[in-house]
C-alpha cells in the first residue's frame, strides 16, 4: 500500500523569498506522485504531476517538484513566493499499475508574510 | 472542457437523518470517478471509486455508500448521519490511470 508523509505541518516565508515543501512516499511499486493546492473552503487544485521521464517536473504559477527515487521524495519547490501562494499543499501518491488508490499527505499550511 | 459540479454547496443535518450528496461530470465520457472526506484542517481520505457505471469500490468503511446510476453522475448517502459524518465533501475524476480532478466539494455540518 502507498502511503505519504508531509513533515511541515505549516511553513511561514517571506514574499520573495524561495519556498521547498517536503514530501516523502513510501510504495514498493512505480509511483505516480501528484502536488495539490487548497484555498479556504475551496476543492484542490492540480499543481503538478509526475508519471515518468524527467524527474523535475513543471507546474502551473512556477511551481516544481523533482522525483527522487533513492531518497523516496517529491519535494515542492518555488523560486519565489507571493503573498497569494497561502494555502494548504498536499502531495499524494498513486500506483502506476492503476488500483485507483490515491493518497495524500497530511498537507502543509504555507503562510506568505510580507 | 470538462466541468464537474457538486450539490448541495452546504447542508446542515440533524442526527440520525438522512443524506444524499451529488456530483455530475460534463464533457468526459467513461471518467473514473471518487470520492473523498476531509475533516476540518485535515488531510483527504478516499471513500469510493467507481471505474463504470453501476459499479462502486469501497475503499474505508464510514457508514456511508455510493452509487454510479449514470456514466457521469456519482451519488453518495447515508440513511443515519452520526456526528463523525461533519466535514468536506469531495468529488474527483480523473482518465484512467491520472491525476484526479477535484469539484469545489460540499461542506456538510451535522449536528
Amino acid at each position: 500500500a502507498q502511503s505519504v508523509t508531509q513533515p511541515d505541518a505549516r511553513v511561514t516565508v517571506s514574499e520573495g523569498a524561495s519556498l521547498q515543501l517536503r514530501c516523502k512516499y513510501s510504495y514498493s511499486g512505480t509511483p505516480y506522485l501528484f502536488w495539490y493546492v487548497q484555498y479556504p473552503r475551496q476543492g484542490l487544485q492540480l499543481l503538478l504531476k509526475y508519471y515518468s521521464g524527467d524527474p523535475v517536473v513543471q507546474g502551473v504559477n512556477g511551481f516544481e517538484a523533482e522525483f527522487i527515487k533513492s531518497n523516496s521524495s517529491f519535494h515542492l519547490r518555488k523560486a519565489s513566493v507571493h503573498w497569494s501562494d497561502s494555502a494548504v499543499y498536499f502531495c499524494a501518491v498513486s500506483a502506476s499499475t492503476g488500483n485507483y488508490k490515491y493518497v495524500f499527505g497530511a498537507g502543509t499550511r504555507l503562510k506568505v508574510i510580507a | 472542457a470538462q466541468t464537474i459540479h457538486q450539490w448541495p454547496v452546504a447542508e446542515i443535518k440533524a442526527v440520525g437523518s438522512p443524506l444524499s450528496l451529488g456530483c455530475t461530470i460534463k464533457g468526459k465520457s467513461s471518467p473514473n470517478l471518487y470520492w473523498y472526506w476531509q475533516a476540518t484542517g485535515g488531510t483527504l481520505q478516499q471513500l469510493f471509486y467507481s471505474i463504470t457505471v453501476g459499479q462502486v469500490e469501497s475503499v474505508v468503511q464510514l457508514n456511508l455508500s455510493a452509487s454510479r446510476p449514470k456514466d457521469d453522475q456519482f451519488i453518495l448517502s447515508t440513511e443515519k448521519l452520526l456526528l463523525s459524518h461533519s466535514g468536506f465533501y469531495l468529488c474527483a475524476w480523473s482518465r484512467a490511470n491520472q491525476a484526479p480532478l477535484f469539484g469545489e466539494g460540499t461542506r456538510l455540518s451535522v449536528l
